[in-house]
């Protein structure tokens, strides 16, 4: 079984750019989970999706972090007029369903992002 | 809120030795789930086991086993026989059990290595 895909690995823009970063979740899994990672903040939540529905936002940034997920298949993560601040690596991670035989995530390899 | 602590930034220990890895968590919550993940120097994030607060047991996965103290709210991850491919960040976890709060909170890390 394929894991989490996550496309780009490495993604360069220059400040005030946009960003779009992809994750295709592993096939049956029904929840979606954005995280970042900094030296400085470690592994943060984002948010996530459970069956395609947002569910908690509450680590997005306000402003220019959006994310959707328009099919079972692939979320985005969507970064407008990138700032310096915003280079991490951003992770997403899915979980197969709801109760306690489901509590773990699987993480993707992760997009490294770097605004210049 | 959850809060997650890790007080040992790095470890060395020599290869085939146990090692003890700490942690302690702030939550509200009665129920819980807590886990540990391993980061490789790839990037690379594993899920390695998790402790359900309700049950007593100390949960165990081939050679990892947790030391769960739930008065001192204090979950140990505890690796024997440890080989050089151990050596990675160790990450301490948790998160809700209820629907809608399923997002994790992470420790800080604790970079373990292994000497031959």
């Amino acid at each position: 079984n394929a894991g989490v895909i996550q496309t780009p690995r490495h993604k360069v823009t220059g400040k005030g750019q946009e960003a779009t970063l992809w994750c295709e979740p592993i096939s049956g899994h029904s929840a979606v989970f954005w995280y970042r990672q900094t030296i400085v903040q470690g592994l943060e939540f984002l948010t996530y999706f459970r069956n395609q529905a947002p569910i908690d936002d509450s680590g997005m940034p306000k402003e220019r972090f959006s994310a959707q997920m328009p099919n079972q298949s692939h979320s985005t993560l969507k970064i407008q007029s990138t700032q310096p601040q915003d280079s991490a690596v951003y992770l997403c991670a899915s979980s197969l369903g709801l109760g306690v035989n489901y509590a773990e995530q699987f993480f993707g390899p992760g997009t490294r992002l770097t605004v210049l | 809120a959850q809060k997650v602590t890790q007080t040992q930034t790095s470890i060395s220990v020599m290869e085939k030795t146990t090692v003890t890895m700490d942690c302690v968590y702030e939550t509200q919550d009665s129920s819980y789930f807590l886990f540990w993940y391993k980061q490789t120097a790839s990037g690379e994030i594993v899920f390695l086991i998790r402790q359900d607060s309700y049950k007593k047991e100390n949960a165990t996965v081939g050679h990892y086993s947790l030391n769960f103290q739930k008065p001192k709210s204090s979950i140990g991850l505890i690796i024997t026989a440890t080989q050089i491919e151990d050596s990675a960040v160790y990450f301490c976890a948790m998160r809700e059990i209820d629907y809608g709060n399923e997002k994790i909170t992470f420790g800080a890390g604790t970079k373990l290595t292994i000497k031959p």
